[in-house]
């Protein structure tokens, strides 16, 4: 089967905490691609990271950071000392070698003051 | 400059209406989506174009036809419209063929409301 499970459906933190969205996705391709995006209340789709299966590095831009593990086909992303702006929907894909983009049911966060 | 833009942002009808929205994008892509979103928030694809050419249709009522002009545009009509048609309807596009491995760019939406 080929998908993406992210298990939390809504997580609510109070500002400055850390928190972690998880991703866990399942596929037999070799190559894949995986995505996160952020849906916040105003309802526009923001890109916020692409990562390709043989690129295993974590990566880091400002608070938000993305940990990819093969091993466990997870890539979860954390976003340290949250702010209210963070509070959104975020979305996990898979796009499989055949460009077939699987999508997750999104994370709502929530980010109280 | 809008990258995706897609009009109206909001649009409200009576069942069994046609209604169109219209998409544009000013990136340069090949390849062009139309996605459907709940109001679970769940995100479905329903159509794909690659330079003008349908690539992707998956089981969608033939009421929606997915029109496309040229590579910058990819409009969505829909006939007869129904009460379950009420969703919020996402144009996107990437680059490369099936949009390749590179990152879809989306409108902001436009939430149909069937009354």
């Amino acid at each position: 089967a080929q998908k993406v499970t992210q298990a939390q459906t809504e997580i609510s933190v109070v500002e400055k905490e850390d928190v972690t969205l998880d991703c866990v996705y399942e596929t037999r391709d070799t190559t894949y691609y995986l995505f996160w995006y952020k849906q916040p209340p105003s309802g526009e789709l923001v890109f916020l990271i692409r990562r390709n299966s043989f690129d295993e590095q974590n990566e880091i831009s400002g608070r938000y950071s993305w940990n990819f593990q093969k091993s466990t086909s997870s890539f979860n992303f954390t976003i340290t000392a949250s702010q209210v702006v963070d509070s959104a929907v975020y979305f996990c894909a898979l796009k499989r070698s055949n460009y077939q983009l699987i999508w997750g049911a999104g994370t709502k966060l929530i980010i109280k003051p | 400059d809008t990258a995706v833009s897609q009009t109206p942002k909001y649009l409200v009808t009576q069942m069994g209406n046609d209604k169109s929205i219209k998409c544009e994008q000013n990136l340069g892509h090949d390849t062009m989506y139309w996605y459907k979103q709940d109001s679970k928030k769940f995100l479905k694809i329903m159509f794909s174009y690659n330079n003008k050419e349908l690539i992707i249709n998956e089981t969608v009522p033939n009421r929606f036809s997915p029109k496309s002009p040229d590579k910058a545009h990819l409009n969505l009509h829909i006939n007869s419209l129904e009460l379950g048609d009420s969703a919020v309807y996402f144009c996107a596009s990437s680059q490369g063929p099936s949009g390749g491995n590179t990152e879809a760019f989306f409108g902001q939406g436009t939430r149909l409301t069937v009354v």
